[in-house]
């Protein structure tokens, strides 16, 4: 089947502009994960979540962020007034409910340029 | 906080052997992943341990030791393709992943 699938691949957008990434998961993956990955590092919790919703939001930068995810499957990241610093690559990521070693598969990235 | 070291870089010959090394201290434990990380593309799960010894699949095999909070991923006959950024991640609740800043490996001919 279809791995989880991230669109734009690439977004650049103007500062103080808003901009909305979209993330598809594996299909029957309850969970859904986004992580910010800043060159040289490795991805940055944002947030989890379960169905549609929203079961750890406690990685979100600030409140110029909000993701949704209202039908259980698609999830968009919202990001308001964005800043230069804002600037990284945004992953998606999905993995199967309940216990156990639940590896969460990646999506490819949207790479978000603020200019 | 979390802290998840692991090396900057390693260069290895094509057809050796490399271990890459990660040592953590989170406030929980629940299970230890390392991805491979080609250059603009997803994080791929290679291996999972959550029990103390050795999984080995392959040429790839990953070791965990929770008592002295560290692992290490062990690549066998190294080839060009596993030229990566190889990332160690922990899981200290239930989902959440905490990863280190990657090691990226250059395999050389």
């Amino acid at each position: 089947g279809a791995g989880v699938s991230q669109t734009p691949s690439n977004k650049v957008t103007e500062k103080g502009k808003y901009v909305e990434l979209r993330c598809d998961p594996i299909s029957g993956h309850t969970a859904l994960y986004w992580y910010r990955q800043s060159l040289g590092q490795g991805p940055e919790f944002l947030i989890y979540f379960q169905g549609t919703g929203a079961a750890d939001d406690s990685g979100l930068p600030n409140d110029r962020f909000f993701a949704v995810r209202p039908e259980g499957s698609v999830s968009t990241l919202k990001i308001q007034r964005t800043e230069r610093g804002d600037s990284a690559v945004y992953l998606c990521a999905s993995s199967l409910g309940g216990s156990g070693r639940k590896e969460q598969m990646f999506g490819p990235g949207t790479r978000l340029t603020v200019l | 906080g979390q802290n998840i070291d692991q090396p900057t870089e390693m260069t290895a010959t094509e057809g050796a052997i490399v271990q890459i090394n990660c040592t953590y201290q989170t406030s929980g434990f629940n299970g230890l992943f390392w991805y491979q990380q080609h250059a603009g593309e997803a994080p791929t799960f290679l291996s999972y341990n959550v029990l103390d010894g050795l999984e080995e699949k392959g040429r790839f095999s990953s070791f965990l030791s929770r008592s002295k909070g560290y692992s290490y991923l062990l690549l066998k006959e190294l080839q060009m393709k596993d030229s990566a950024s190889y990332l160690c991640a922990v899981r200290d609740g239930d989902y959440k992943l905490s990863f280190g800043a990657g090691t990226t490996v250059t395999v050389r001919a």
